[in-house]
């Protein structure tokens, strides 16, 4: 069946280092990915989003391409800061209307 | 942005007992609703999809009799844990997909210990 695996933390990196958090799929067909956030004592937020092969997500300064041909989805940031500790979750939808299948999370620390 | 509220954050109950976790979207329609249970260090695990008005699709090795879901409006999906035994300890998620573009929004979760 569909499955995501992302690299396991926990990430710790001192402010503004370069990030990634590694992600890949399985899935059968096309399916969309995500990036969800879960901030310390707070639910889960997208981050970004890719529906399509080449697709380029981007928010708050993070990047993931959707490579069809790797089946990755990296998460990326140039330089991080102290508010970008959290959980990431990388996610996929088989269909645009379907449920969401989870990595196990990456949780990321980031020291002054 | 929109918010999905659950309640309670957190509960502990006996053993035996049944406990109640709300899930309410407070600013849209949400005609899905979707309920997982997160393990520590385990990806988030999908139990149930709800659908407004109808009967709950549960996954498998879910069980729906010791789970109950209801989807009575389109604001409000509520997961009863029946019985309760320790092994249901758990964080519960819930998320809810908006009617207007589809979006999905999760609560915050709701973490129950069961004694």
């Amino acid at each position: 069946g569909d499955s995501v695996t992302q690299m396991e933390g926990p990430v710790t990196l001192s402010e503004e280092a370069f990030l990634t958090i590694n992600c890949t799929y399985t899935a059968t067909g096309y399916p969309s990915l995500f990036w969800y956030v879960q901030y310390p004592g707070e639910g889960l937020q997208l981050l970004l989003k890719a529906t399509k092969a080449d697709d380029k997500g981007s928010n708050k300064g993070f990047e993931a391409t959707y490579r069809k041909e790797t089946t990755s989805f990296h998460l990326e940031k140039g330089s991080v800061q102290v508010s970008d500790s959290a959980v990431y979750f990388c996610a996929l939808s088989p269909w645009s209307q379907g449920n969401l299948i989870f990595g196990k999370g990456t949780k990321l620390s980031v020291k002054p | 942005g929109a918010v999905v509220s659950q309640h309670p954050s957190w509960v502990i109950c006996k053993s035996g007992t049944s406990v109640k976790i709300e899930c309410r979207s407070l600013d849209f329609q949400a005609t899905t609703m979707f309920w997982y249970r997160q393990f520590p260090k385990q990806s988030l695990m999908l139990m149930a999809t709800s659908n407004e008005g109808s009967k709950a699709t549960y996954e498998q090795g879910v069980e729906k009799d010791k789970f109950l879901i209801n989807h009575a409006s389109l604001t409000l999906s509520t997961l009863t844990v029946t019985s309760a035994h320790p092994e249901d300890s758990s964080f519960y998620i819930c998320s809810a997909r908006a009617v207007v573009d589809g979006e999905l929004f999760f609560g915050e979760g709701s973490r129950l210990t069961v004694l």
